[in-house]
């Protein structure tokens, strides 16, 4: 039963454009969610969180939205640049924190010079 | 280096034969979570640590898989008769108890021949 589910295995987009990451979740439990990116042959990095009690965070490049009515948050990626090639995973906590983190299977994102 | 620290970087084993995998999580984080990870699949949980206690060990894939940590610090993973299907990516992550964010080592591919 997957908890945290991202829908799309891939998405491409050119340089300078932006990349929208789209993550679902089934169980309002969910108190806090990440965002992780990972290379080849490396671990998971993380990227950015957001707590159910705001609907926007925002660092730097990256924007993480929540929309906790449908279960649905997403990453948004502005300008896209090529070294943001990574799969990128959706994480999900339980309790704030208090247990481990539940993964979706990843998006692997290709940016085009 | 005072990130997660993973060894070895890659194992090929015999099937049936145990190997064993090192972590040593960042120093003041007190838990430490273990975690497979298959082609096109997110990071699957399999148990964790807060100090030495073993807090979660249901979600390990078999009776085959064991893991320790003995003193609160560093933590082993054993896994005894190894199966083809045991060949993925274990990855090791630590956080401070209560934190959201787990930071990850470089993991340890295992392949099984």
């Amino acid at each position: 039963d997957q908890q945290v589910k991202q829908n799309s295995p891939s998405l491409s987009v050119q340089e300078g454009r932006i990349s929208i990451l789209n993550c679902d979740y089934t169980n309002s439990m969910f108190d806090y969610f990440l965002w992780y990116k990972k290379y080849p042959a490396e671990g998971p990095t993380f990227l950015i969180s957001i707590s159910s009690i705001k609907d926007k965070n925002e660092d730097g490049r990256f924007t993480v939205f929540l929309n906790k009515s449908a279960k649905h948050l997403s990453l948004h990626i502005v300008p896209s640049q090529p070294g943001d090639s990574a799969v990128y995973f959706c994480a999900a906590s339980p309790l704030s924190g208090n247990t481990p983190l539940v993964f979706g299977k990843g998006t692997r994102l290709s940016v085009i010079a | 280096d005072t990130g997660v620290s993973q060894n070895p970087r890659h194992k090929i084993t015999k099937r049936g034969q145990n190997v064993t995998f090192r972590c040593d999580p960042i120093s003041e984080h007190n838990r430490l979570y273990w975690y497979r990870q298959t082609l096109g699949q997110g990071p699957e949980f399999l148990t964790y640590f807060q100090n030495e206690a073993q807090l979660e060990k249901s979600r390990l894939l078999s009776d085959r898989f064991s893991a320790e940590r003995p003193k609160g610090s560093f933590s082993t993973l054993e896994i005894q008769r190894t199966e083809q299907g045991d060949s993925a990516m274990y990855l090791c992550a630590s956080s401070l108890a209560g934190g959201v964010e787990a930071f990850f080592g470089q993991g340890t591919r295992l392949t099984v021949v």
